[in-house]
C-alpha cells in the first residue's frame, strides 16, 4: 500500500485564493520530505525541500513567499500555493525519503492536480 | 550539478517485442539511479534503483537495467513489453542520501498491437 499519501488529489480554486497540499508519510518518520512541480507532458522539476523543525530550502527560481512550505511534523509537510494564479496550474508531488542511512529509496504521494481559474 | 539525459522522447513499440529506454546522467561520483514509470493523471511508481553492487538490477513487471559507468548509462529493458506498459518513464538520478532527485524529461512509451 501506499507509504506516503498526499491530499488532496486535485482541487480548483480561484485565483487570488491560496491552496494548501498536504504530503503524509503513513508508517515512517521522515525528517525530509521533498516537493515537486511537472507541467503538463514536462518533467518533474524539483520545487524545494521540506526539513521538520526548520526552513525549506527552496531550488533556485522558486519563489518562497508563494510556495510556503510548512513541516511541522515528522510525518507531515505543506504546501501553501498563495494568492495563486493560472500560471500556477500543475501537478505538484510530494516524496519522503525512508530513514536508513545512504541507501535511502524515495517514496512518491498520489500527485496534485491544481487548476486555477 | 546532476544531469539526466532521456534522448528519446517518444518510442514506439510493437507489443511481445523487446524493449530499451535509454538514460545518460551527469554526476561526480557513483548516483543513485533509479527508473519510474507514471500513468496519464497519477503518480510515480518506482520500477527498479540502483545503489551499488551488482550492475545488472532487476525490477518489477519484468524490467531489468544495467548501469555502465563507462558510458553513464542506466538504460532501461524489457524483453517482451505488454499493452499496459505503456507509460511515461523517467530516469532520475539522487546524489546523496538526504537530496532530492533530477528527473530527466520522460520518455512516453507507445505499445502497438
Amino acid at each position: 500500500g501506499a507509504v506516503v499519501s498526499q491530499h488532496p488529489s486535485w482541487v480548483i480554486c480561484k485565483s487570488g485564493t491560496s491552496v494548501k497540499i498536504e504530503c503524509r508519510s503513513l508508517d515512517f518518520q521522515a525528517t525530509t520530505m521533498f516537493w515537486y512541480r511537472q507541467f503538463p507532458k514536462q518533467s518533474l522539476m524539483l520545487m524545494a525541500t521540506s526539513n521538520e523543525g526548520s526552513k525549506a530550502t527552496y531550488e533556485q527560481g522558486v519563489e518562497k513567499d508563494k510556495f510556503l512550505i510548512n513541516h511541522a511534523s515528522l510525518t507531515l509537510s505543506t504546501l501553501t500555493v498563495t494568492s495563486a494564479h493560472p500560471e500556477d496550474s500543475s501537478f505538484y508531488i510530494c516524496s519522503a525519503n525512508r530513514p536508513g542511512g545512504g541507501n535511502t529509496e524515495a517514496f512518491f504521494g498520489q500527485g496534485t492536480r491544481l487548476t486555477v481559474v | 550539478a546532476q544531469s539526466v539525459t532521456q534522448p528519446d522522447i517518444h518510442i514506439t513499440v510493437s507489443e511481445g517485442a523487446s524493449l530499451e529506454l535509454r538514460c545518460n546522467y551527469s554526476y561526480g561520483a557513483t548516483p543513485y539511479l533509479f527508473w519510474y514509470v507514471q500513468s496519464p493523471g497519477q503518480g510515480l511508481q518506482l520500477l527498479l534503483k540502483y545503489f551499488s553492487g551488482d550492475t545488472l538490477v532487476q525490477g518489477i513487471k519484468g524490467f531489468e537495467a544495467e548501469f555502465k559507468r563507462s558510458q553513464s548509462s542506466f538504460n532501461l529493458r524489457k524483453p517482451s513489453v505488454h499493452w499496459s506498459d505503456a507509460a511515461e518513464y523517467f530516469c532520475a538520478v539522487r546524489g546523496g542520501g538526504a537530496d532530492g532527485l533530477t528527473f530527466g524529461k520522460g520518455t512516453h512509451l507507445i505499445i502497438q498491437p
